[in-house]
């Protein structure tokens, strides 16, 4: 069955230091894989997708994400969080039925 | 401004009440989705629509309905509302097909509660 998993569920970080957070999905196949950002009190936004091509894909603020098919992991990483990447994060994957499955997120707080 | 609306924001009601959530989208998409947020289970498909009359379950459908009379609108509907529906509620659009990204596009959320 498809599923999504976002093993971090609560991340604290200083200002400035790195992050990575991890997403892996049950199976391979073609896959669409997004990063949504959800701010405190608002409704998800998109920070990167990647559909094909480079597996390195940049979105914006900063973030990034590397698609591993291998290892079926798309894991998003930025080098230097601020105050303002507070939020919860959620993985999405899209096989080729019709259905989006996301990760149950992963709440980040960084520390001024 | 392209945007994914609904209505209402807030909603507290009663169980077995009937309630209908509106969405509604500005973008042209074909697909439409709703889905539920809650603590520690992320966000699960209710229901989604490829297009006018074509709707499919998601994960979750147990207690809801849809329709999809028109392109830019795919309301919910809760017939017997009952306390575990209690949760933050969206509504997405995005366009289809294989040549496009599949981004979806969120609506700011309804927050649902059922005493």
């Amino acid at each position: 069955a498809q599923s999504v998993s976002q093993h971090n569920h609560h991340v604290i970080l200083s200002e400035a230091a790195s992050l990575e957070l991890g997403c892996n999905y049950s199976y391979g196949g073609t896959v669409n894989l997004f990063w949504y950002v959800q701010y405190p009190g608002q409704h998800l936004q998109l920070l990167l997708k990647y559909f094909s091509g480079d597996p390195l894909v940049k979105g914006i603020k900063g973030f990034e994400a590397e698609f591993i098919k291998s290892k079926f992991s798309f894991n998003l990483r930025k080098p230097s969080v601020q105050w303002s990447d507070t939020a919860e994060y959620f993985c999405a994957v899209k096989w080729t039925g019709n259905q989006f499955y996301f990760g149950t997120g992963t709440s980040l707080t960084v520390i001024p | 401004e392209a945007q994914v609306t609904q209505n209402p924001r807030y909603l507290i009601t009663v169980t077995g009440k009937k309630l209908t959530v509106t969405c509604s989208q500005n973008m042209n998409h074909e697909y439409m989705s709703w889905y539920r947020q809650d603590p520690g289970l992320g966000l699960r498909q209710i229901y989604y629509s490829m297009n006018v009359e074509v709707t499919d379950k998601g994960d979750v459908p147990e207690g809801y309905k849809v329709s999809r009379k028109e392109k830019r609108n795919f309301p919910l509907i809760l017939e017997s509302p009952s306390p575990n529906q209690t949760s933050l509620y969206f509504c997405a659009s995005s366009p289809a097909g294989l040549a496009v990204s599949n981004e979806q596009f969120f609506g700011p959320g309804t927050r649902l509660t059922v005493l």
